[in-house]
């Protein structure tokens, strides 16, 4: 039963343009939620964060946006550079410790 | 700072052969989780362990285990190992202070093959 889910397994945008990743999850206890990005052959690297409290949360050329009612995040880069080609997981945990359950990633591609 | 560390980067094994894994968090780190990673299945959760004890376990079964010694690194251990136990193995570590962020930094992963 996958908890979160990341519809959209790939997408292509234009070096420049914003890049919006999507994220849907079922669980309403789910209160933190995290974004990574991932390279082939290394770990996740952490990206940004957001809790349950807030909607919005600012990083740089990253935010993310949180929508509860609709179990609904999504990751915003702007612009988009080719370095940011790689793909991303979003993962969502409830206040019970460290177990995060993540989706299935969106590979991004950004064309220079 | 240094990151997480894991050893080894790959392992060749043979069904039925046991394997153990090796996790050093981020000097400070006292919490540590273990992911398995498959084509296709995301990362799944495993177990995390908190002061040398387990405080949350996935869904998998009994032949993985895990634990964390004193100064926080970990070890996971899989006994008779089947060849669906293929997969990339990640170690993440975080602070994990009470009521403060819960990111957690990942290392790099072992590969582990079984035949």
């Amino acid at each position: 039963d996958q908890q979160v889910k990341q519809n959209s397994p790939s997408l292509s945008v234009q070096e420049g343009r914003i890049s919006i990743l999507n994220c849907d999850y079922t669980n309403s206890m789910f209160d933190y939620f995290l974004w990574y990005k991932k390279y082939p052959a290394e770990g996740p690297t952490f990206l940004i964060s957001i809790s349950s409290i807030k909607d919005k949360n600012e990083d740089g050329r990253f935010t993310v946006f949180l929508n509860k009612s609709a179990k609904h995040l999504s990751l915003h880069i702007v612009p988009s550079q080719p370095g940011d080609s790689a793909v991303y997981f979003c993962a969502a945990s409830a206040n019970t410790g460290n177990q995060f359950y993540f989706g299935t990633g969106t590979s991004l591609t950004v064309i220079p | 700072k240094a990151g997480v560390t894991q050893t080894p980067r790959y392992l060749i094994k043979t069904r039925g052969q046991q394997v153990t894994l090796s996790c050093s968090p981020i000097s400070g780190h006292r919490s540590v989780s273990w992911y398995q990673q498959t084509p296709g299945q995301g990362l799944q959760f495993l177990f995390e362990y908190f002061s040398e004890t387990q405080r949350n376990k996935g869904n998998f079964p009994g032949r993985f285990s895990g634990r964390q010694f004193s100064n926080s690194r970990s070890e996971m251990n899989v006994s008779t190992l089947e060849l669906g136990d293929s997969a990339l193995y990640l170690c993440a570590s975080s602070l994990s202070v009470a009521g403060g962020a819960k990111e957690q930094y990942f290392g790099p992963g072992t590969r582990l093959t079984v035949t």
